[in-house]
């Protein structure tokens, strides 16, 4: 079974620090790879997507993929308060869906 | 942006009643509709797939006969949970794409339905 896991948390960190999230997945042939963000009762919204080893940059969000190690990060420079949401590592297995982590629950302390 | 649209957005049932949950593409034709659940402090899990004018296909553990789910234009799938039951209480989420070999950044979710039964 196709597997995407990430660490439940919660993560606290200080605003204005860096926000590290981590995820890894069970196949090693996956070739896409996504975060979300989802704001308690309300749906994941898009963030991030990431193809290709090495880093993607998007403003102030990196996402770093490593396909060796099957593993994929989010990083959030100058964390807000309003980035205090469940970040959701999404793995496309190449079957038409998408697979989702457990989430890590983010909180930025003011 | 395309945007996917749910409703309702809230709804409260009594056991063994039935509750439809309707899922639209308002800019775009979805050949392919997913519907996700989703409890308390989880992750999305995937319930079903449907595409236009076909069966759903669902997955392992979902109940075909107790999550009917209809594709039945390229603009609207509805999800109806049968004889519901406190435990099918839960965060049930649409998502859509109109491209074959969908990926994480072609498929467009929906706000949401809470369903509570009591």
């Amino acid at each position: 079974q196709k597997e995407v896991e990430q660490n439940s948390g919660p993560l606290s960190v200080p605003e204005g620090a860096i926000a590290s999230l981590n995820c890894t997945y069970s196949d090693r042939g996956s070739q896409s790879f996504f975060w979300y963000r989802q704001y308690s009762g309300k749906s994941p919204e898009l963030i991030m997507s990431i193809y290709s080893n090495g880093d993607k940059e998007d403003g102030r969000f990196t996402a770093q993929l490593n396909k060796a190690s099957q593993y994929v990060s989010l990083l959030i420079r100058d964390s807000q308060p309003s980035d205090s949401a469940t970040y959701l590592c999404a793995v496309y297995f190449g079957n038409e869906k998408l697979t989702f982590g457990t989430g890590t629950r983010l909180t930025i302390i003011p | 942006g395309a945007v996917v649209s749910q409703h309702p957005s809230r709804v409260i049932c009594k056991s063994g009643t039935s509750v439809k949950i309707e899922c639209r593409s308002l800019d775009f034709q979805a050949t392919t509709m997913f519907w996700y659940r989703q409890f308390p402090k989880q992750s999305l899990m995937l319930m079903a797939t449907s595409n236009e004018g076909s069966k759903a296909t669902y997955e392992q553990g979902v109940e075909k006969d107790k999550f009917l789910i209809n594709h039945a234009s390229l603009t609207l799938s509805t999800l109806t949970v049968t004889s519901a039951h406190p435990e099918d209480s839960s965060f049930y989420i649409c998502s859509a794409t109109n491209r074959q070999g969908a990926t994480g950044n072609t498929i467009y979710f929906g706000e949401g339905s809470w369903l509570t039964v009591v």
